[in-house]
């Protein structure tokens, strides 16, 4: 099973909503990624965890909350967002390998409308 | 990590080889380059990567420069579901993809 699954597909929430994305991977991948991409925009890198852990932090506004409760699991809590976050949230993972050269595997990702 | 340099956009015929470049000429030593592509509304997609020498799977060949300054994507034999968002990569580490605009490429019947 090489498949990264992203719910919903699609989501729509008002300013005020609390929501959250979830992402699920089968694949005993210990690295797990959300981006966030913009309308004709690359993929913008938001968070990792390696081993469950926050690793890494891309300066991201507080209203986007990640956790990640098991290795196959990832989801990311938002709330209060903004019109402009509406975007497509990306999720992806990989094994961890020292000194790098693996693949992300990336879901289909979820499109976010904030109104 | 290394920025990189791809045309904005490529046309290539269906049936024919579709060769991609892209430059990197500050990349260091312990940095990978990977080619990843982005089919419309889905997710990015691995193609490749490859460190100093040329590497070849099922999908594409990546040919990079004796000084690794710069590198080529071939798809041998481009089909109409070859078009898509190509983004060249470089990074040390896998974890830290940073995505630049990509050459969309175009395969033409």
């Amino acid at each position: 099973d090489t498949e990264v699954t992203q719910t919903p597909k699609h989501l729509v929430m008002g300013m005020t909503n609390k929501k959250s994305l979830k992402c699920e991977q089968h694949m005993g991948h210990r690295a797990m990624y959300w981006y966030k991409q913009k309308a004709k925009k690359p993929p913008e890198l938001m968070f990792v965890y390696s081993y469950e852990k926050l690793s890494i932090n891309e300066s991201v506004p507080s209203r986007f909350s990640p956790e990640c409760p098991n290795s196959s699991l990832l989801n990311l809590h938002l709330h209060a967002l903004q019109p402009e976050d509406s975007a497509l949230y990306l999720c992806a993972s990989s094994p961890v390998v020292a000194g790098g050269g693996y693949e992300q595997y990336f879901g289909p990702g979820t499109r976010l409308t904030v109104t | 990590d290394a920025k990189t340099t791809q045309p904005t956009s490529m046309d290539c015929a269906e049936g024919r080889a579709a060769n991609l470049p892209c430059n990197h000429s500050t990349i260091s030593g312990n940095e990978y380059v990977y080619w990843y592509r982005q089919i419309h509304s889905q997710g990015p997609q691995y193609i490749i990567h490859g460190l100093k020498n040329n590497e070849t799977n099922e999908m594409a060949s990546l040919i990079i420069t004796e000084d690794r300054k710069s590198s080529t994507l071939i798809l041998p034999h481009a089909t109409l579901r070859d078009t898509a968002v190509y983004y060249c990569i470089v990074s040390q580490g896998a974890q830290k993809l940073v995505f630049g605009q990509g050459t969309r490429l175009t395969i033409n019947p």
